[in-house]
């Protein structure tokens, strides 16, 4: 069966330090990968999307980026974060047409 | 661009009362649409989902039908209870070009005993 592993759960870090989420899936090939944020009291918000190795899509602005070394690694990245970076992140999956996303547990930065 | 459109909360019920959380949605073509749940802390799950007109997804004592003639999915349950507390997200997915989820912004009902 298909899993998605996000890490870490939890993560606290100073204001202009980097930042690196990994997520990766397991049981599935070339499926699309998605990050989303979601600020508190806030819905959810797609910053990237992957539909196979090297492809990355940005939906918004703003000073994240994503990579995707891998058929089933996506890799959320800061050069520098800012307190507004503070939020929810959540990796997801799908494959196919017109099917489901599947997401992972979440990761919670603060940025202080 | 897709986009969908959910009513704003929080919604507060009392233990078995009936819940109505409404969605619409604007998208081309012939979209799935879906039903997430996110408790406390936690990821998102999928509730339930409908990939054509007139289906209707149920899940856990939950329902929605897929209206496309009022582009609604519209999320019910009879009786709710305490551990139905929880944001509710409806989703699309588009059926054209990257097929991206689309989320509305979450709908977070409490229920009291």
């Amino acid at each position: 069966s298909q899993t998605i592993h996000q890490w870490p759960a939890t993560l606290v870090q100073p204001v202009g330090s980097p930042l690196s989420l990994e997520c990766t899936v397991e049981g599935t090939s070339n499926p699309n990968l998605y990050w989303y944020r979601q600020a508190a009291g806030r819905g959810l918000q797609l910053l990237f999307y992957s539909v196979g190795i090297g492809q990355i899509s940005s939906e918004v602005p703003q000073n994240l980026s994503a990579s995707r070394p891998q058929d089933r690694q996506f890799i959320l990245s800061s050069k520098k974060l800012l307190l507004s970076d503070s939020g929810f992140y959540l990796c997801a999956w799908s494959v196919g047409p017109l099917t489901e996303a599947f997401f992972g547990q979440g990761t919670r930065l603060t940025v202080v | 661009g897709d986009s969908v459109t959910q009513m704003e909360g929080p919604v507060t019920l009392s233990e078995e009362a009936f819940l109505t959380i409404n969605c619409t949605y604007t998208a081309t073509g012939y979209p799935s649409l879906f039903w997430y749940v996110q408790y406390p802390g936690e990821g998102l799950q999928l509730l339930l989902k409908a990939t054509k007109a007139d289906d209707k997804g149920s899940n856990k004592g939950f329902e929605a039908t897929y209206r496309k003639e009022t582009t609604s999915f519209h999320l019910e349950k009879g009786s709710v209870q305490v551990s139905d507390s929880a944001v509710y997200f409806c989703a699309l997915r588009g059926s054209g070009g990257y097929q991206k989820v689309t989320f509305g912004t979450g709908t977070k009902l409490q229920v009291i005993p």
